[in-house]
């Protein structure tokens, strides 16, 4: 049962290099999201999307862009890495986009940027 | 706009102890109320929810009431245990864009000694 898996786990960048974060989920859910964990800041919504093709921004959606290409697949994009985003970073999935709380986490991915 | 705060931490407690983790809400409407529990290492799990003013949400002999005269979604356990360890989330649901989306508190580290 893979449920959300987020690839890679940690990553090491140096300022204004670029990476990609992928997740995936095999439970056929329409939304999807990428979160960042920050100490004492909770979980801040990255951006999302609510189906195949589409993306929307959420609080925080500066310096990352995203793409959903396959239902199955949410790409979180950083074009030239900042220390202010070294951060960990979490994928969610969900059926009824977020109507029933049921979100689905991965196990989140490490980033640090020097 | 919508917003979280919930109990700072570290809260430390010895095993069968009674815990109460405070949150509060701000928000526009009806929203649902939720705890997420995060043991080390992984992702974000649904503990508990509730929909409506005046439920109840209950799993693993956690507890929280919704209380829309308080505003408060308050998270309670009468006899703690060492695996209880974890970092809590209080959460709300509201609609933004075309999706619902959580928002969450900072989060309260649980340490309980055995």
């Amino acid at each position: 049962n893979a449920g959300v898996t987020q690839t890679p786990k940690f990553r090491v960048l140096k300022t204004g290099q670029s990476m990609t974060l992928l997740c995936a989920q095999d439970m056929n859910h329409e939304y999807m999201y990428w979160y960042r964990q920050d100490p004492g800041m909770g979980l801040r919504l990255i951006h999302y999307s609510v189906g195949e093709g589409t993306t929307a921004k959420g609080e925080v959606p500066d310096g990352y862009n995203v793409s959903r290409l396959k239902k199955q697949n949410f790409l979180l994009g950083l074009e030239s890495a900042a220390p202010s985003q070294t951060s960990v970073y979490f994928c969610a999935s969900g059926r009824t986009g977020g109507k029933s709380g049921e979100l689905f986490f991965g196990e989140g991915s490490r980033l640090t940027v020097l | 706009g919508d917003s979280v705060t919930q109990m700072e931490g570290p809260v430390t407690l010895s095993e069968e102890a009674f815990l109460t983790i405070n949150c509060t809400y701000t928000a526009t409407g009806y929203p649902s109320l939720f705890w997420y529990v995060q043991y080390p290492g992984e992702g974000l799990q649904l503990l508990l929810k509730a929909t409506k003013a005046d439920d109840k949400g209950s799993n693993k002999g956690f507890e929280a009431t919704y209380r829309k005269e308080t505003t408060s979604f308050h998270l309670e356990k009468g006899s703690v245990q060492v695996s209880d360890s974890a970092v809590y989330f209080c959460a709300l649901s509201v609609r933004a864009g075309s999706a619902r989306q959580l928002t969450f508190g900072s989060g309260t580290q649980l340490t309980v000694l055995p």
